[in-house]
This record gives C-alpha cells, structure tokens and sequence, in this order.
C-alpha cells in the first residue's frame, strides 16, 4: 500500500498564477483533509470532506477550493495564487466515521512558493 | 470552536533523561486525543494516542495521560534517545468527529 500519495513534491509559482494539487489514498478511507504548515503555526485545517461526495471548509479555507473526485481522491484548487499561501501543505485521511473521530495519515507534503 | 495549547514550545533534555510535553484543550466534548511527531521535512506521523473512556496509555517508551475534567493531557517520552529529536504535535477532536485542533508543536532537541 502506497498509503497517502501528494503531488507535486515541490511548487514555484507567480502571484496570480493558479493550481492544483493532488492527493490520492489507498486506504479505503471515508474522510480527506488538507492542511497547510507555517512555521510556528502548527497543523490548520484548510477544508475537509467527511465522505465522497461532502466537503466543508476549515479553519482557513479562504482562497482556496476542493474537489472530493471520488473515494480515492481529494484535490485541492488555488485559483489565484498570494505570497501568503506560501507554505507547506499536507493531505491527510482517515476511516473517522459519523460519530467517531480516527487516527489521520498523512501525505509527504507539497512545498509551495509564491513569489 | 476548539482551542488547543501546547507548552513548551522548545525541549532541550540530555539522552536518557524525560521529556514532557503539556496540551489544554478547550472543548469538553473532545473524545480523541493523538500525539504526532514530525522529523525535519517529513510527514506528521501518529506515536500515540488517548480516548477519554481511559486516563492512561502506554507504548514502550512513550506514554500519554488525560485528565479530562481538568481539560489536559501530556506526552511522556522516557529514557530519550538522539532519534527521539523532532517536532511534536498534539490534537483534540474539534467541533465534531473526524477534525482535529493542533496545537503549535513543541521542538525537542536530545543532546548525547
């Protein structure tokens, strides 16, 4: 199992330019997450889908949209890119269902810059 | 919303030595509690983590505690080693099943 798969590994882009980053489990798992890490920050919640099909924004989801594309896969758009969404992000998933909160396996991790 | 705090920010401990690392949480309906380590430009990975039906929980050298009415729960990393350094996260469920609060992490350095 190749668990939670991210790409790309790694980002450039211009302020203005847009993008997508993937992300892709193979776990069977119900519910996705993207987070994005800043130094001294911690882990913030950007948007989440609890099943195929939901998705609902986090704690920071401003500038950014998601797509649940089916159970596998969860993508996360930025359609105008900032200097602020300068950061690390991480997709993560978990078998969490209604009612109960699960363990969240993450991906390696997208490293963007906006210049 | 749930709020989640976590002291102190930076560790330094000699090898062999313990390391504790403290969290508060906000939300009295919070039922999971995990503990992540990351290690410089890796994935947060799960060490450990704690229901609120159970006050403790144990895994070799690592153990987790919740004091649920006080609203806090601790990382113990005993006997530490070099390969112990890194980033350690903790995290509440928040506002419903499935989302969590992390705290703001806490860099431990092991020095032999």
């Amino acid at each position: 199992n190749a668990g939670v798969t991210q790409t790309p590994k790694f980002q450039v882009l211009k302020t203005g330019q847009s993008m997508t980053l993937q992300c892709a489990q193979d776990m069977n798992h119900n519910s996705m997450y993207w987070y994005r890490q800043d130094p001294g920050m911690g882990l913030r919640l950007i948007y989440y889908s609890a099943s195929e099909g939901t998705t609902d924004k986090g704690e920071v989801p401003n500038g950014y949209n998601v797509s649940r594309l089916n159970k596998r896969e969860f993508s996360l758009r930025l359609e105008s890119a900032a200097p602020s969404q300068t950061s690390v992000y991480f997709c993560a998933s978990s078998a969490a269902l209604a009612g109960g909160s699960d363990t969240q396996y993450f991906g390696p991790g997208t490293r963007l810059t906006v210049l | 919303g749930e709020n989640v705090e976590q002291h102190p920010s930076t560790l330094s401990v000699q090898e062999g030595d313990s390391a504790v690392i403290k969290c508060t949480y906000s939300d009295s309906a919070s039922n999971y509690f995990p503990w992540y380590k990351q290690e410089l430009g890796k994935r947060p990975q799960l060490i450990i983590d704690i229901r609120s039906n159970v006050g403790e929980k144990k895994d070799q050298r690592i153990a987790v505690t919740l004091n649920k009415t006080a609203k806090h729960f601790s990382l113990h990393i005993t006997e530490t080693q070099p390969e112990d350094s890194a980033v350690y996260f903790c995290a509440a469920e928040s506002d419903s099943w499935g989302k969590f609060q992390f705290g703001a992490g806490t860099q431990v350095v092991v020095t032999p």
